[in-house]
């Protein structure tokens, strides 16, 4: 079952601009995490922000958390071509499974 | 630190016959996780370990998918007979405790699938 959605489904910028990537979920979470993948590393951990949090800052990425709207977003600063990858949101199941459910992800591509 | 390690990389088979995937998580790691994940869509879950102890495989494909952690270390996944669908990127991932409790997963390469 799908829990998170990103949107927009692709997102094309040239390098320097900032890039956000949306996620909505259904039900209640008690985490969010956001995942990057490329061909060259893999699937990778960003960021974790939990369901008491509104904001997470790691090195260029700005994460926001809305429970009452059931949203995150990812932002990306002074995007590099490096950055191009597929950015998924994953979220806890509401059942006690204490599983990941990921999104269908956003492409990014940075143009250099 | 070692990361996850999977092997093979890439399996080409027919349909209805078989084959296996193997995992060796990151050491200490008490959670096991195997991925399927299709091309354009984002992983989906088949099955969490708990040390060697399955804690949820609601979606995977019982009658021709199986998979154990016998040691509570590493994992093998086996799909038999194989069908076309099945044409896939396997991943196997580990964490320290659940995932969904707010811990980060750590992924393996994948083994790329392609049934003919």
């Amino acid at each position: 079952s799908q829990q998170g959605e990103e949107d927009p489904q692709a997102l094309s910028i040239q390098e320097g601009e900032n890039a956000t990537m949306n996620c909505s979920y259904k039900t209640s979470i008690n985490n969010l995490q956001w995942y990057r993948q490329n061909s060259g590393r893999g699937l990778v951990h960003l960021i974790l922000i939990r369901s008491n949090e509104r904001e997470k800052h790691s090195g260029r990425l700005r994460v926001t958390l809305d429970t009452s709207k059931k949203s995150s977003s990812l932002l990306i600063t002074a995007s590099r071509a490096a950055d191009t990858a597929s950015y998924f949101c994953a979220t806890d199941a509401e059942d006690s499974s204490y599983k990941l459910i990921f999104g269908s992800g956003t492409r990014l591509l940075v143009r250099p | 630190e070692a990361g996850v390690a999977q092997s093979p990389r890439y399996k080409i088979i027919e349909k209805r016959q078989s084959v296996a995937f193997w995992c060796n998580p990151i050491s200490g790691h008490a959670t096991l996780y195997w991925y399927q994940q299709i091309l354009g869509q984002g992983p989906k879950l088949l099955i969490q370990f708990q040390n060697n102890g399955v804690v949820d495989d609601s979606q995977l494909p019982k009658d021709r998918f199986s998979a154990e952690r016998l040691k509570g270390v590493d994992s093998t996944l086996k799909i038999q007979p194989a069908k076309l669908e099945d044409s896939a990127v396997y991943l196997c991932a580990s964490s320290l405790r659940l995932a969904g409790a707010g811990n980060e997963q750590f992924f393996g390469p994948g083994t790329r699938l392609t049934v003919l």
